[in-house]
């Protein structure tokens, strides 16, 4: 069965501080994402990567950076956390077949809610 | 660029009524469109996707959504509601790097 796992659920960290969210994916997918969500503004894109080392912004990458190193594993950063980073964060990875150009089924993480205070 | 409307941020319907979620896409003809079923606390997960192969396309849990291209309409329906469907659901279309997620409908189940 496919399987998304984020490191935490729940997290509360003060201004200021680094902050890592981890996600670790199953299924050998080459794309991976990651997305914030809030009250009326449905999923943001805030990065995503198609490949090891690879990486793209996406709509809202301020404030935030991303590492892959292994193909298993996509790490979202904050390098300096504020309060209106305060959100749930979700991970998501996708196949990305050979001559396919258009994005595939998206797998979810159960997702993390982080609180800045 | 494709872009995804869906009608309506709440819909309340009465245990056993037709449930109707509306989707519209941009004018484009995206290759795939999706419906993500978001339970409390937990994170999406597919309910049914369109692929050209056949306008009504069947998910899980009941659910079915029919691909109009003269309306530019992707929308969820569901016979009869249960309970268990109170959740939100986001309607997506497919891009060339990202996937690009309607704003969500939060349904309410009464009894």
């Amino acid at each position: 069965d496919v399987k998304v796992t984020q490191s935490s659920r729940y997290l509360v960290k003060r201004t200021g501080e680094k902050v890592f969210l981890e996600c670790v994916q199953d299924m050998d997918h080459e794309n991976m994402f990651w997305y914030r969500q809030d009250p009326g503004l449905g999923l943001r894109l805030i990065y995503f990567s198609y490949d090891v080392k690879m990486k793209e912004k996406g709509d809202i990458p301020e404030g935030y950076s991303v590492s892959r190193e292994k193909k298993e594993r996509f790490s979202l950063i904050l390098e300096s956390a504020s309060t209106n980073q305060t959100s749930m964060y979700l991970c998501a990875s996708s196949l990305r077949p050979s001559g396919v150009l258009y994005q595939e089924t998206q797998y979810f993480g159960p997702g993390t809610r982080l609180l800045v205070l | 660029a494709q872009s995804v409307t869906q009608l309506g941020s709440h819909v309340s319907v009465s245990e056993g009524a037709l449930v109707l979620l509306r989707c519209n896409y941009s004018s484009s003809v995206p290759p795939y469109l999706f419906w993500y079923v978001q339970y409390p606390n937990q994170g999406l997960q597919l309910l049914l996707k369109y692929t050209s192969a056949a306008t009504l396309v069947k998910g899980i849990n009941g659910f079915e959504a029919e691909f109009k291209k003269s309306e530019t309409s992707f929308h969820l329906t569901k016979p009869s509601a249960h309970m268990s469907d109170a959740a939100e659901y986001f309607c997506a279309v497919s891009g060339t790097f990202k996937t690009i997620f309607g704003a969500g409908t939060r349904l309410f189940v009464k009894a």
